[in-house]
């Protein structure tokens, strides 16, 4: 089953616009993740987020951690069209050896010259 | 490019086959994953392997198995093939205490 819901669905904005996308999430954590997938290929790992964590940044992108609402959201500032992708939010409950992830439904975010 | 690869790239069967999806996972991992994504959906969990030991499992039913070789690459098999079984395989490779999964880019199964 998924994890929880991303907001919005889809997204469309033009090229230098920011992009802000928000994860909800059911159960505690050990950290979150955001992946990108272009066109039902492949996941690419963005940023990670630890539990104790409320911001960080990676170049252009910015995710926040709000363990209490349990959520976050992923800003990409300054937006390109290669941003073309859909945004999968990830957590991992931290037990075990190794991470398994539970993902949410995803953003499709299309960005237009 | 992560370094993960899979095969096939594309695969057609009917209801009721089996159907055997292979992962090579990233030169120094010894943890492989597998997720199944369905049409718009985001990747859902199947089971990992560490060490060629089963390491979890999601909500899948027991016709769905894996194993994981020596040279910690992988097999996802699925036996009698059902039209849900449609979907993007996802294999993912990691170190044991890494957080990160690194994902290949998916075997696309299409169940007719």
């Amino acid at each position: 089953s998924q994890q929880g819901e991303e907001d919005p669905q889809a997204l469309s904005i033009q090229e230098g616009e920011n992009a802000t996308m928000n994860c909800s999430y059911k159960t505690s954590i050990n950290n979150l993740q955001w992946y990108r997938q272009n066109s039902g290929r492949g996941l690419v790992h963005l940023i990670l987020i630890r539990s104790n964590e409320r911001e960080k940044h990676s170049g252009r992108l910015r995710v926040t951690l709000d363990t209490s609402k349990k959520s976050s959201s992923l800003l990409i500032t300054a937006s390109r069209a290669a941003d073309t992708a859909s945004y999968f939010c990830a957590t991992d409950e931290g037990t075990g050896t190794a991470s398994k992830l539970t993902f949410g439904t995803g953003t499709r975010l299309q960005v237009t010259l | 490019e992560t370094g993960v690869t899979q095969s096939p790239t594309h695969l057609i069967k009917t209801r009721g086959q089996q159907v055997t999806l292979r992962c090579s996972s990233q030169s120094g991992h010894n943890t492989v994953s597998w997720y199944q994504q369905a049409l718009g959906q985001g990747p859902q969990f199947i089971f990992q392997y560490y060490r060629e030991e089963e390491n979890g499992r999601g909500n899948f039913p027991p016709r769905f198995s894996g194993l994981q070789f020596p040279n910690y690459s992988s097999e996802l098999n699925v036996n009698a093939l059902e039209l849900d079984d449609s979907a993007l395989y996802l294999c993912a490779s990691s170190w044991s205490r890494q957080e990160t999964q690194y994902f290949g880019p998916g075997t696309r199964l299409l169940v007719l």
